[in-house]
């Protein structure tokens, strides 16, 4: 079956900048998707189509994509971005329609 | 503003049934999908599949086809997820979300709240 991996975490401190990869084989044909999701929360959708930020979703969240690896930047981080990170993508070869990547773990110093 | 409320928790034992909601609001319900998600306790997120509100053409993840039933009744903008016997390894947290797709991305725009589905003898 297909997988997105993600690290298991990223650690930074407040001010700094954190990025968070995603690796897919299908990722040059597919766009993903990024969700944030604090402790005991539903997931909230911050990226759309790689690069796309949502209505209401800070500037400091920014995506971007390269071959088998799209990122998701986190530009100035704040206490409030502590929270897990997930990437969601499609399998292009049709076994698995979307698949969530394996979540990290963003912790701010 | 999109909403999507679901039903509250359930407590059931292995080999019960158990049918769960989630009721939308603030746009045309029958005109998306919606998609349903587990995540285990202290796991991650696992696509389960989607389903078109309009139609109930349904798309199963390979890992659930066949473990989950999905369903809608438009008329009262409701979308359900159901198990015909549940086991343990069902416990989890269950997420409704609108899927939406443009320009060839497809992805979870609005969250239900989750449903906590506890299986237990």
């Amino acid at each position: 079956s297909y997988e997105l991996t993600q690290p298991p975490s990223v650690s930074v401190s407040p001010g700094q900048t954190a990025r968070i990869t995603c690796s897919g084989d299908a990722l040059p044909k597919q766009y993903a998707s990024w969700y944030q999701q604090k402790p005991g929360q539903a997931p909230v959708l911050v990226i759309y189509k790689d690069s796309e930020r949502p209505s209401g979703i800070p500037e400091r969240f920014s995506g971007s994509s390269s071959g088998t690896i799209v990122t998701l930047t986190i530009s100035g981080v704040q206490a409030e971005d502590e929270a897990d990170y997930y990437c969601q993508s499609a399998d292009s070869s049709g076994s698995s329609p979307y698949v969530f990547g394996t979540g990290t773990k963003v912790t701010v110093l | 503003e999109v909403q999507l409320v679901q039903s509250g928790a359930e407590v059931k034992k292995p080999g019960e049934s158990l049918k769960i909601s989630c009721k939308g609001s603030g746009y045309r319900f029958s005109s998306y999908w919606i998609g349903w998600v587990r995540q285990r306790p202290g796991k991650g997120l696992e696509w389960m599949g989607i389903i078109y509100v309009g139609d109930s053409d349904t798309r199963y993840s390979p890992s659930f086809q066949g473990q989950v039933t999905f369903s809608a009744d438009k008329s009262i903008s409701t979308a359900y997820l159901q198990w015909s016997s549940l086991k343990a390894s069902d416990t989890a947290m269950y997420y409704c979300a609108r899927h939406n797709c443009s320009g060839g991305n497809c992805y979870f725009h609005s969250w239900g709240q989750g449903t906590l589905v506890t299986v237990s003898s």
